[in-house]
């Protein structure tokens, strides 16, 4: 099956730090990408979608300037939490899919604890 | 707006047996796709099956099987032969024909096989 390399597998920082995450597709084109949130015991909450070369759709409430997102290449994503504070601690997962009706493929996750 | 409800917070069976995970969904939509995602405590979200909403013939996937009635808008997974690698949050999502690709999840289903 198709393999998503994602890391850091867990970061840990300090208030005020910029924490940059890594997801890349290692043996097919990625189309469009998604950034999720999990918070403990829930669902996925979809953060943002995004296409090779454009620019990221936010969902409702999720701040673009905290959370960047640059979808570089059909083979890299990366998710920058900036001025990172506490709250932002979270599980976060990213996706690829690679053409219409094919399922997403997850990378392993990061989690993300800010002191 | 789509919505998937997943009515079982938490499951447990004894190893071997069978286990029947239910999801119902909420569309407007006449196709449509619909995915059994599991993540075991690594936390990787792991595909377990898909379904076409225009095929009749119910998916199967080795052990795993689905039950798709489209008129009750239901979607449920039988687990043959429980194993304790089973032992996993099982989501639902659904996914819109000609929409950016984006899945709507179920709350999930915490399913623990007991040795």
């Amino acid at each position: 099956g198709a393999v998503v390399s994602q890391h850091p597998s867990r970061v840990i920082c300090k208030s005020g730090t910029s924490v940059k995450i890594e997801c890349r597709s290692l043996d097919f084109q990625a189309t469009t990408m998604f950034w999720y949130r999990q918070f403990p015991k829930q669902s996925l909450m979809l953060m943002a979608t995004s296409n090779e070369g454009s620019k990221a759709t936010y969902e409702q409430g999720v701040e673009k300037d905290k959370f960047l997102i640059n979808h570089a290449s059909l083979t890299l994503s990366t998710l920058t939490v900036t001025s990172a504070h506490p709250e932002d601690s979270s599980f976060y997962i990213c996706s690829f899919t690679s053409a219409p009706a094919q399922p997403q493929h997850f990378g392993d996750g990061t989690r993300l604890s800010i002191l | 707006a789509q919505t998937v409800t997943q009515s079982q917070p938490e499951m447990s069976v004894q190893e071997a047996e069978t286990v029947t995970l239910s999801c119902t969904y909420d569309t407007s939509e006449s196709n449509y796709y619909l995915f059994w995602y599991k993540q075991p405590p690594s936390r990787q979200m792991i595909l377990v099956i898909r379904q076409e909403a225009y095929k009749q013939q119910n998916a199967t996937e080795n052990r795993f099987s689905v039950n798709f009635q489209k008129a009750a808008k239901s979607f449920s997974l039988k687990i043959s032969d429980s194993q304790l690698g089973d032992t996993a949050m099982y989501f639902c999502a659904f996914m819109k024909i000609y929409s950016n690709y984006q899945l709507i999840w179920g709350a999930g289903t915490k399913l623990i096989i007991k040795p």
